[in-house]
């Protein structure tokens, strides 16, 4: 059965540096999504992706933030400079098209910022 | 905000019983989705249900919706102790999945 794969599974950073989450999403799928949960909480919506941008993105998306689909197959969240607060389970998910469609999500990558 | 909530927060049950979990949600919606969550793992897609449909069955799985009443059930029957996670319904809408704050369900052998 197709996946959504996520490396790696778990990150730790020191504050200030750049990280870089990756994800292959299900070949075929044409939205690609970047969510994440802060232990404990809910599942927040960070950025959707279709036809090479961004469609929409939340307020927790500012300017630290960017994705990119460099190559036709991998979706990258790149965190700029990390901060304490951006310590959680960032989930990368991909739909096909249409509204009638679940999103396949990947097993996270656990980012720990220290 | 669009994002569905569900009720109760934590459900503990006992091997065999039924669980139920619901879910509200504020705006129009596409279809609504519940997902299962097993501590600190990735989130399983269980059910869709369209927003034209009242209800579907999975197995042991039973989602309703009522699109007047903005709100969805998932009922577990059968329940095994393999089934203890956290539940989230997500609303789709358009561009993006919103999700509620989960119930976590303890199935107690």
């Amino acid at each position: 059965e197709p996946e959504v794969t996520q490396t790696p599974s778990h990150q730790v950073t020191q504050m200030g540096q750049e990280v870089i989450l990756r994800c292959v999403p299900i070949s075929n799928h044409l939205y690609f999504y970047w969510y994440r949960q802060i232990l404990g909480q809910k599942v927040e919506f960070l950025v959707s992706f279709y036809n090479n941008e961004i469609s929409e993105k939340s307020e927790i998306f500012d300017d630290q933030f960017s994705v990119e689909r460099p190559d036709g197959s991998n979706f990258t969240l790149k965190i700029r400079s990390t901060k304490l607060e951006d310590s959680a389970m960032y989930f990368c998910a991909s739909s096909g098209r249409g509204v009638i469609t679940e999103a396949f999500f990947g097993q996270g990558t656990r980012l720990t910022v220290v | 905000s669009q994002q569905g909530e569900e009720d109760p927060q934590a459900l503990s049950i006992q091997e065999g019983e039924n669980a139920t979990m619901n879910c509200s949600y504020k705006t129009s919606i596409n279809n609504l989705q519940w997902y299962r969550q097993n501590s600190g793992r990735g989130l399983v897609h269980l059910i869709l249900i369209r927003s034209n449909e009242r209800e579907k069955h999975s197995g042991r799985l039973r989602v309703t919706l009522d699109t007047s009443k903005k709100s969805s059930s998932l009922l577990i029957t059968a329940s095994r102790a393999a089934d203890t996670a956290s539940y989230f319904c997500a609303t789709h809408n358009f561009n993006k999945f919103y999700f509620g704050s989960g119930t976590k369900l303890n199935v107690k052998p």
